[in-house]
């Protein structure tokens, strides 16, 4: 059973645009929320994260978008560019614990 | 500071065979996380260890097993391998067991099975 859904898989964005990335969950107990970003042969680095009593929190050009009623929350990354080609990875977690990842999108920005 | 260091980078092994992954956590960090992370299935927790405990474990069968060191660096060991096994093995480690902590990661060891 998949905690954290994840959406799209794949992802390709002209350079300048926006990337969004979606994601939900069932779980209320998940009291945060963080994203990672996945280079080919690196180990996933953290992005970005948000607690559910927060609504929007903006790091540069990325941004976490977070609608707790909805369980839903969604990456956007701002003028993307050919190297934030990646695959993300939203994850969750309730407490101290283990992370559940969604299935990851694989972003290609297009110069 | 140094993060979170795993050896070795790759390992190639046969079926039947036993593995051990060794990972250093960033310096501070009580809490070591392993995962997997299979071609196409995203990231699985594996198991969870804080200051020399185990804390959880996934839905993997028992082969799959670990320890947690005095100065927190870690092993997991993975008996009678099974061509499933074939995947990159992720390390993280976070402050501890407490509410909200990031977990940063190493960058894996890269296990494949013939």
């Amino acid at each position: 059973q998949q905690q954290v859904k994840q959406s799209p898989q794949s992802l390709i964005v002209q350079k300048g645009g926006i990337s969004i990335i979606n994601c939900a969950y069932e779980n209320t107990a998940f009291d945060y929320f963080p994203w990672y970003q996945q280079f080919p042969g690196k180990g996933p680095a953290l992005l970005i994260a948000i607690r559910p009593d927060v609504s929007e929190k903006k790091e540069g050009r990325f941004t976490i978008s977070f609608n707790k009623s909805a369980k839903q929350f969604s990456l956007h990354i701002m003028d993307s560019q050919p190297g934030d080609s990646a695959t993300y990875f939203c994850a969750a977690i309730a407490g101290a614990n283990n992370l559940f990842f969604g299935t990851g999108t694989r972003l290609t920005v297009i110069p | 500071e140094a993060g979170v260091t795993q050896s070795p980078t790759h390992l190639i092994k046969t079926r039947g065979q036993q593995v051990t992954l060794r990972c250093s956590p960033i310096s501070g960090h009580t809490s070591v996380y392993w995962y997997q992370q299979a071609l196409g299935l995203g990231l699985q927790f594996l198991l969870w260890y804080d200051e020399g405990e185990e804390r959880n474990r996934g839905n993997f069968p028992p082969r799959f097993s670990g320890r947690q060191f005095p100065n927190y660096s870690s092993e997991l060991n993975v008996n009678a391998l099974e061509l499933e096994d074939s995947a990159l093995y992720l390390c993280a480690s976070s402050l501890g067991d407490r509410a909200g902590q990031p977990q940063h990661f190493g960058d894996g060891t890269r296990l494949s099975i013939l």
